[in-house]
């Protein structure tokens, strides 16, 4: 069974600092691995997903993830937080190609960004 | 372009009521997926259909049915409603494809209040 840990409910960090939300996930086979950002009441938009290849991930918005097998973690990372970088941010499994967007998320990360 | 379309977007109904959600996806995506997402929780995956065939169940109570018509629109129908399925629904659509590089659409939500 597929699962994701993403550590820390709330990350609080200050415009212009960097940004790093940690996931770890577990997975029985070669895992998909996916970053997803939520604003207030809206959907969930792909920020960056690992398939195969290269693990050095960029994204939208700025922000890259590593994908390190060895540590079973994806965390996410921006150089410099902006305001508009304030949101939920969800971390996702998912088994692969026949169940691509069948995803396993974390429990989410609310990152506040202070001015 | 359009982007994956859910309505009602907003949608409030009594106990042991039901329910219809509608999901529009996008156009040539003949793969929809509906994830459940309770107040303050990830989302959860429920249901997948391909080519207007089930391809994959997750947690979905036995009071909810959902299925996808020919022209790949799908609903999430919903009965005998309890406090407890008050939540955010998404819909998320796809093309099913050998490619790596595909991804998936998140429609905007349908919040669904039962009171």
């Amino acid at each position: 069974a597929q699962s994701v840990t993403q550590l820390g409910s709330h990350v609080s960090v200050s415009e212009g600092a960097l940004v790093l939300l940690r996931c770890n996930y577990s997975s029985s086979v070669p895992p998909y691995l996916f970053w997803y950002v939520q604003y207030p009441n809206q959907g969930l938009q792909l920020l960056l997903k690992y398939t195969t290849g290269a693990t050095l991930v960029k994204g939208i918005n700025g922000f890259e993830a590593e994908f390190k097998k060895s540590e079973t973690s994806f965390h996410l990372t921006k150089p410099s937080a902006h305001m508009s970088d304030a949101a939920e941010y969800f971390c996702a499994v998912s088994e692969g190609m026949d169940s691509s967007y069948k995803l396993i998320f974390g429990s989410g990360t609310r990152l506040l960004v202070r001015p | 372009a359009a982007g994956v379309i859910q309505s009602p977007r907003h949608l409030i109904k009594e106990k042991r009521e039901t329910a219809t959600l509608k999901c529009y996806p996008i156009s040539r995506h003949d793969t929809v997926y509906w994830y459940q997402q309770g107040p303050g929780q990830d989302p959860q995956f429920l249901i997948s259909f391909y080519e207007k065939m089930q391809s994959d169940k997750g947690s979905i109570p036995d009071r909810f049915s959902a299925q996808q018509f020919s022209d790949y629109h799908s609903e999430l129908n919903m009965s005998s409603l309890e406090l407890g399925d008050s939540a955010l629904y998404f819909c998320a659509s796809a093309p099913l494809t050998d490619s790596p590089d595909t991804e998936a659409f998140f429609g905007q939500g349908t919040r669904l209040t039962v009171v």
